[in-house]
């Protein structure tokens, strides 16, 4: 099946630092993408819907200028948490959708804020 | 309300038993229906694909049934393994929209020895 990479997989960083996390489809060309936070026992809740060259549409509650997310080719896409903070520590997941509209997940990052 | 709800939320069972997890929804138009597994600290990896017209689909020792007309899933595990434990999610997909996916909370399944 396709692959769906992120990286890194895990990262540690101090308040107020900001965190770029990758995610690449490596073997199919993904019109659009999709970043999910995953806190604790929970399911994944969508947090944005990037597509390929133009701006991501945010899901209700995100907030935009914190998490800054480009989508400048078809197998890449960066979320970038800036100024993080506690709270912001959670479990972040990848997908990519390619033209045959199936989905798939990436391995997810762990975020930890100190 | 596009919903999925999933039970139970969580399961222990003895290392070789079988056990069967639920899945019923509200979501509606329907396209398909999937089961993932979800290690700790790992994405979702796909377990079956049902569309509309399908009732069961096999992927080894993971069987999941579909009833469009009650909206209920299942999903059987047979002789159950230590790395069977791990969170199933139950996902339902629109036919329509950009962000079509539907998302259960899991069932945290614990195999034990």
């Amino acid at each position: 099946g396709a692959v769906v990479s992120q990286h890194p997989s895990r990262v540690i960083c101090k308040s107020g630092t900001s965190v770029k996390i990758e995610c690449r489809s490596l073997d199919f060309q993904a019109t659009t993408m999709f970043w999910y936070r995953q806190f604790p026992k929970q399911s994944l809740m969508l947090m944005a819907t990037s597509n390929e060259g133009s701006k991501a549409t945010y899901e209700q509650g995100v907030e935009k200028d914190k998490f800054l997310i480009n989508h400048a080719s078809l197998t890449l896409s960066t979320l970038t948490v800036t100024s993080a903070h506690p709270e912001d520590s959670s479990f972040y997941i990848c997908s990519a959708r390619g033209l045959v509209g199936e989905q798939f997940f990436g391995p997810g990052t762990r975020l930890t804020v100190l | 309300k596009n919903q999925v709800e999933q039970s139970p939320q969580s399961l222990i069972i003895l290392e070789g038993k079988n056990c069967t997890l639920q899945c019923n929804y509200t979501v509606s138009p329907f396209s398909n229906l999937r089961w993932y597994k979800q290690d700790t600290g790992r994405g979702p990896v796909s377990l079956t694909i049902m569309t509309f017209s399908e009732n069961t689909k096999s992927n080894g020792r993971y069987t999941a049934t579909l009833d469009a007309d009650t909206k209920q899933s299942s999903l059987h595990i047979t002789a159950s393994q230590l790395s069977d434990s791990a969170s199933y999610i139950c996902v339902v997909i629109l036919q329509t929209g950009a962000n079509n996916l539907f998302f259960g909370t899991g069932t945290r399944l614990t195999v034990i020895p």
